[in-house]
């Protein structure tokens, strides 16, 4: 079966824009989170949605902002980019309410210039 | 909020020799333990988990950790590593009953096997 499917793969944007990015779960799977990875604060966690209700969300300023559909897929937007915005953007799903089978996608690696 | 600590940030091993990866947390209440491994331009694929009963858990590609509470630890290791186990290890920690689902990450461990 499919795994966790991010598009785009790779983005680039200027300082001040806003961005989306998308995820696809595996089918079935109703929880879905989001992680930043940078080099400088390694993997730190976004947010989590379940059943399209956001049930925890991470220490990041208000342009960071996400929401679930019905069919589970979900996006992330971050707007007013900043240098440091500049990441890879993991999502992960599960097919349960808890994290036991997390799995991951490939990422968005996005580059603010 | 939970922290996690990986002792080492570069593992140099040679090829067929033993490793382990270090990892340990912050606190010592009801957790779940996971080490992920993330090979180049890739998310994380998980390699195992605890999340109760038996303290040494297994991947079916040879490693296996232990969960230590005493220590708060939860060390990866490998009796015989290959090339193909070069690649960036995570290990994690989620709080159920505080933090819900969220993980905590350490900072990683970049193993790389020497032939």
């Amino acid at each position: 079966k499919a795994g966790v499917t991010q598009t785009p793969r790779y983005l680039i944007k200027t300082r001040g824009q806003q961005v989306t990015l998308s995820c696809s779960p595996i089918s079935g799977h109703r929880s879905v989170s989001w992680y930043q990875q940078t080099p400088g604060q390694g993997l730190q966690f976004l947010f989590e949605y379940f059943s399209e209700t956001q049930r925890n969300k991470g220490n990041f300023p208000g342009r960071f902002s996400g929401r679930q559909f019905s069919n589970s897929r979900s996006e992330m937007n971050v707007s007013t980019l900043e240098l440091g915005d500049s990441a890879l953007y993991l999502c992960a799903s599960s097919g349960t309410a808890n994290n036991y089978g997390y799995t991951f996608g490939s990422g968005t690696r996005l580059t603010v210039v | 909020a939970q922290s996690v600590t990986q002792l080492d940030s570069q593992v140099p091993v040679f090829e067929e020799a033993p490793v382990e990866l270090r990892c340990n947390y912050s606190s010592s209440v009801s957790v779940y333990l996971f080490w992920y491994v993330q090979y180049p331009n890739q998310g994380l694929q998980l390699l195992l988990k605890y999340l109760s009963g038996s303290t040494l858990v297994e991947s079916i590609n040879g490693f296996e950790a232990e969960f230590n509470k005493s220590q708060t630890s939860f060390h990866l290791r490998k009796p015989s590593v290959h090339i193909s186990d070069t690649a960036e290890y995570f290990c994690a920690v989620s709080d159920p009953e505080n933090t819900g689902n969220q993980f905590y990450f350490g900072t990683g461990t970049s193993l790389t096997v020497i032939p």
